[in-house]
């Protein structure tokens, strides 16, 4: 089976700084989809950015890229230029092709401190 | 169309009620999903649906939980007899089946308070 392992469950940046956030995935798929999502305080779950398993080249989305290493199973979030407003927690998740069942990892939870 | 919405926001209940929650998708969006997060948890998959037709259901899921989505629309989640591991946040997501990667789009989700 599948799992997402998240293994900060606190992180801290200071505003205007770099962070990244750590998740790694168990799978023995080699097509797949992987994905970042925020949860700001009391509000919905929104996707930050995604990334296919057959793409080499990182995703990035303007101040968050990712760095994702097929091998290693490794998938980090980095956040640049970091605002208040990233402040949530953030989770890894993953999806294997041909099936809708997404698997989440326990999330992490970001401070941003001014 | 203002996104996924879910009825009720909060539910407070005793032990061995019954109670059912409700999920309106984005309208296009053809496939529907429902999961519960606790505490310093990520969501918990629990069943998902693509149209009317509830093509996956976790094998965690005890009998007590079922899901309905009649006419691929809207979806009800109910839990019979409620027990107090039961309070969660339950989650309804939707996603569109012409997108490659599938991405959920969730609602604000609905927290169960079992007494």
């Amino acid at each position: 089976a599948q799992t997402v392992t998240q293994s900060q469950p606190e992180m801290s940046v200071q505003e205007a700084e770099t962070v990244t956030l750590s998740c790694t995935y168990d799978t023995s798929e080699s097509d797949y989809y992987l994905f970042w999502y925020k949860q700001p305080p009391s509000r919905q779950m929104i996707l930050v950015i995604r990334q296919e398993a057959y793409k080499q080249q990182n995703a990035t989305e303007n101040r968050f890229s990712v760095n994702f290493q097929k091998a290693a199973k490794s998938f980090s979030l980095k956040i640049s230029d970091s605002q208040l407003g990233d402040a949530a927690m953030y989770f890894c998740a993953y999806r294997s092709h041909g099936t809708y069942k997404y698997i989440f990892g326990t999330g992490t939870r970001l401070k941003v401190l001014a | 169309d203002t996104g996924v919405s879910q009825d009720p926001r909060h539910k407070i209940t005793k032990r061995g009620q019954n109670v059912t929650f409700r999920c309106d998708p984005i309208s296009e969006h053809n496939r529907l999903y429902w999961y519960r997060q606790t505490l310093g948890q990520g969501p918990e998959f629990l069943t998902y649906f693509q149209n009317e037709a509830q093509l996956e259901k976790s094998r965690l899921l005890s009998d007590r939980f079922s899901a309905e989505r009649p006419k691929g629309s809207f979806s009800t989640l109910e839990i019979q007899r409620t027990e107090q591991g039961d309070s969660a946040m339950y989650l309804c997501a939707s996603s569109f089946g012409g997108s490659f990667t599938g991405e959920l789009f969730f609602g604000e989700g609905s927290r169960l308070t079992v007494l």
